[in-house]
């Protein structure tokens, strides 16, 4: 069974703060790694993803991957009030099917 | 562009009855999907299709039935509710794009069963 772990939170961090969320997988097949963002009561929204070990950049977002140890992270910089949010990982073996994990909560305080 | 839409926002069902929650999509996706999100938790797959007459199960289809005669929807039929099907429901569509697909998200449909 597939599995994608997050610490479900709540992280809290101070409004200009980098936020730093964590997801390891347990499938070494695993290929793509996408980050959804999602608002209480709303529905999932991607951020980005990323395929290959190392960083990708986007904006105020930063993916990192290190499939050897099997884990991708999510750096917000500058974090901001309207960052609150949940944030979910998800992994697929190169189709399409998507497994998710439970989402860490970000609380981004004043 | 509509993106995916989903009908209805809430729906309280008694056990034992049978219902049919509905998705569109107007971007011309190949592949929808229906999720399945439980309070504190990630998305389950139900179900999922790649193209018109082409469907496959999930992680949880176990009482859920879809059909896909149309690209552009993806009705996903409740037969018998029951309680543990309280959730609130998901559907998806992407291009099909293998690594990195893009998925798109309805608004959702809140679903109790009393």
């Amino acid at each position: 069974q597939k599995e994608v772990e997050q610490n479900s939170g709540p992280l809290s961090v101070p409004e200009g703060a980098i936020a730093s969320l964590n997801c390891t997988y347990s499938d070494r097949g695993s290929q793509s790694f996408f980050w959804y963002r999602q608002y209480s009561g709303k529905s999932p929204e991607l951020i980005m993803f990323i395929y290959s070990n190392g960083d990708k950049e986007d904006g105020r977002f930063t993916a990192q991957l290190n499939k050897a140890s099997q884990y991708v992270s999510l750096l917000i910089r500058d974090s901001q009030p309207s960052d609150s949010a949940t944030y979910l990982c998800a992994v697929t073996g190169g189709g399409n099917k998507l497994t998710f994990g439970t989402g860490t909560q970000l609380k981004v305080e004043l | 562009n509509a993106g995916v839409t989903q009908t209805p926002k809430f729906r309280i069902l008694k056990i034992g009855q049978s219902m049919t929650l509905q998705c569109a999509q107007d971007m011309n996706h190949n592949y929808m999907y229906w999720y399945r999100q439980d309070p504190g938790m990630g998305l389950k797959l139900i179900y999922y299709s790649v193209g018109a007459g082409i469907t496959d199960k999930g992680e949880v289809p176990n009482g859920y039935n879809v059909s896909r005669s149309t690209t552009e929807d993806f009705p996903l039929r409740l037969e018998l509710a029951a309680p543990s099907q309280t959730s609130v429901y998901f559907c998806a569509s992407s291009h099909g794009l293998a690594g990195s697909d893009t998925q798109y998200f309805g608004p959702g449909t809140r679903l109790t069963v009393l």
